[in-house]
């Protein structure tokens, strides 16, 4: 069956250090999304694709940064971890009759 | 651009009562509208979605919503709630077609009581 996984599900880091959460999709669809949860603000959108390598900025993008090199996966990566980037992320992927299909998580705490 | 805005952080209900989680939208094209839930420390699951077809949609777990372009709503409803409706609701917009941003709106809290 089709799926969207997302990996680490908990991820503890420092402040300054690099982090990449990767988001891989077996959907086969061309959009791809990333987002952060937290308390108050709903989801937030970080970045986005519609197709191998495009990418675009969300609302939220400063300090984060995507790369898209196949239809599958769409890594996100956070330059340089501040506390203010702890929050839950999720990736999407869609549309097709299910509408956007969303992965599992990832926890993320900045120390 | 499109925009979501649910009215009501917080709605609680009684087991059995009528379940209405407001829902508005802004967009300066035809629109594709969602609504997700969220049960705790678990990813969104899709309710039920309006890609300009019937105007009342149909989602699963008895949910029912209904475009109103004069409105410009997308309100959710079930008419009797249940204990396991107890979740986070998202209402979401994008653009009509297969490419355009997925927003959303900030999430209504239901609560049922027993």
């Amino acid at each position: 069956d089709a799926e969207i996984t997302q990996s680490p599900r908990h991820k503890i880091t420092e402040t300054g250090r690099q982090v990449t959460l990767a988001c891989h999709q077996t959907w086969n669809h061309n959009n791809m999304f990333w987002y952060r949860q937290d308390l108050g603000h709903g989801l937030r959108l970080i970045h986005y694709s519609y197709g191998v390598h495009d990418t675009n900025k969300g609302e939220v993008s400063d300090g984060y940064s995507v790369s898209r090199s196949n239809t599958e996966d769409l890594p996100l990566t956070l330059e340089s971890a501040a506390s203010s980037q702890t929050s839950v992320y999720f990736c999407a992927s869609g549309p097709d009759d299910y509408g956007y299909t969303f992965g599992s998580g990832t926890r993320l705490t900045v120390v | 651009a499109q925009s979501v805005t649910q009215l009501g952080s917080h709605v609680s209900v009684s087991e059995g009562a009528l379940v209405l989680l407001r829902c508005n939208y802004s967009s300066s094209v035809p629109p594709y509208l969602f609504w997700y839930v969220q049960y705790p420390n678990q990813g969104l699951q899709l309710l039920l979605k309006y890609t300009s077809a019937a105007t009342l949609v149909k989602g699963i777990n008895g949910f029912e919503a209904e475009f109103k372009k004069s409105e410009t709503s997308f309100h959710l409803t079930k008419p009797s709630a249940h204990m396991s409706d107890a979740a986070e609701y998202f209402c979401a917009v994008t653009r009509s077609g297969n490419t355009g941003k997925l927003i959303f709106g900030q999430g209504t809290t239901l609560q049922v009581k027993p």
